[in-house]
């Protein structure tokens, strides 16, 4: 399968866990966004990738959300103390990164339920 | 209000039927994109346009600038286009990627 993968499909985690989500994105593709998701409602921007570089953060990624992509590749997205809040699919997609407007590839997802 | 809004958000067709979903957005834009998402999560990519019309098989976007209006038209609907359909607009400016996104329409199709 050559799609965005990403891992795992479903976490349960109690509340002040650490939890990490990661994705692959297609191998030629530069450029890699994190999205999150509430029930009933469309996707938000989380943040973006151009290779290795983070180039945007949205407001909503307090300081207890990370996310690196150390060689250009794969992606992690690490949520620290978590809270029942955080609750939500968690969305990965990637695009070739040469020009705007791109059609974007969407991974699967993570459903993350804080208990 | 939200800068992405969409109409309906339910909707129950028979199969065979002519659907329209609505997209209405209140920023300028560089893209617009229509998205499919059906139960369990997944996203596909329908359409990316910024001016015109583009037709891909049984599925029609089109959109208007001036207006800041999309729609997105299914013929002949059948079954399996049971899905949410999003609509998401790229800000002009912003970055790409950084897409504000419609709650979507949920579309039922009846057999």
């Amino acid at each position: 399968d050559t799609g965005v993968s990403q891992d795992p499909r479903h976490k349960i985690t109690k509340r002040g866990q650490n939890v990490t989500f990661r994705c692959d994105p297609i191998s030629e593709h530069n450029r890699l966004y994190w999205y999150r998701q509430t029930l009933g409602q469309g996707p938000e921007f989380l943040t973006y990738f151009q290779n290795e570089a983070q180039l945007e953060k949205s407001r909503l990624l307090s300081d207890r959300f990370s996310a690196e992509r150390p060689k250009g590749s794969f992606s992690t997205l690490e949520i620290q103390r978590t809270e029942q809040g955080d609750s939500a699919m968690y969305l990965c997609a990637s695009s070739l990164g040469q020009a705007s407007g791109e059609k974007l590839f969407f991974g699967s997802g993570t459903q993350l339920s804080v208990l | 209000k939200n800068e992405v809004e969409q109409s309906p958000q339910n909707l129950t067709a028979q199969e065979g039927e002519f659907i329209t979903i609505n997209c209405s957005y209140s920023v300028g834009i560089s893209a617009l994109h229509w998205l499919q998402q059906h139960p369990g999560g997944g996203i596909v990519s329908l359409f990316m346009l910024s001016s015109g019309k583009k037709k891909h098989g049984r599925l029609i976007a089109t959109i208007n600038i001036q207006e800041k209006h999309s729609s997105l038209h299914i013929t002949a609907s059948h079954p399996r286009d049971s899905a949410v359909y999003i609509c998401a607009v790229e800000g002009y400016g912003g970055s790409q990627g950084n897409l504000i996104f419609g709650k979507g329409t949920k579309l039922s199709v009846k057999p």
